[in-house]
């Protein structure tokens, strides 16, 4: 079955760190370039990071650039998102997701659930 | 960056309703815009990539339409399952970004 499974949520508190990851499956990973996207809660969609599938290619959304870091190990078959300086605005539910070969978003994982509080 | 302003917010139709949603972009995007469904409490899910092609196991009720700036997405008959909300995002250039969505209720 082709799919995603996020891992690595959790409760932490303001300042801390917390490292997602995403495990697919059913395809050939190293193929596509890879998404995160978050979902804060009752509120919309945000791109917050994508790496390319062959040069290692990084992008951030201005929110998360500097604090956040996309990483992925093709011999693993896992995609990572390490959260730094986390704020209570990074709460929400993360989604890891593929992108289409030189298109978009074309498959979607079940989102991991990041809690920032005190 | 990209500004994506979808309307309307928010919608109530009934049962077997064409619906029509538009996502206009702040500058010109070529055909580089998807769509997804997200239902409440689940992921959301592809339905339309090049601003055109349907995914595949996306029924053909769907179907969208635009190039450069303005899009639509059509649902010919909206079904109990199609109840959600519904998101564009322009994929041309980073950082990527997502329209506000379109919730789409039952009349």
């Amino acid at each position: 079955e082709v799919q995603l499974v996020e891992s690595g949520g959790g409760l932490v508190q303001p300042g801390g760190s917390l490292r997602l990851s995403c495990a697919p499956s059913g395809f050939t990973f190293s193929n596509h370039a890879m998404h995160w996207v978050r979902q804060a809660p009752g509120k919309g969609l945000e791109f917050v990071s994508a790496i390319s599938s062959s040069d290692g290619s990084t992008y951030y959304a201005n929110s998360v650039r500097g604090r956040f870091t996309i990483s992925r190990d093709n011999s693993k078959n896992t995609l990572y998102l390490q959260m730094g300086s986390l704020r209570p605005e990074d709460m929400g539910v993360y989604y890891c997701a593929r992108e289409a070969i030189g298109s978009a978003i074309d498959l979607w994982g079940q989102g991991a659930l990041v809690t920032v509080s005190s | 960056d990209i500004q994506m302003t979808q309307s309307p917010s928010s919608l109530s139709a009934s049962v077997g309703d064409r619906v029509t949603i538009t996502c206009r972009a702040s500058q010109g995007i070529s055909n580089h815009l998807a769509w997804f469904q997200q239902r409440p409490g689940k992921a959301p899910k592809s339905l339309i990539l090049g601003a055109s092609s349907l995914q595949s196991g996306v029924p053909s009720k769907f179907s969208g339409s635009g190039s450069g700036t303005d899009f639509t997405l059509t649902i010919s008959s909206l079904q109990p399952e199609d109840f959600a909300t519904y998101y564009c995002q322009q994929y041309n250039s980073y950082p990527l970004t997502f329209g506000g969505g379109t919730k789409v209720e039952i009349k």
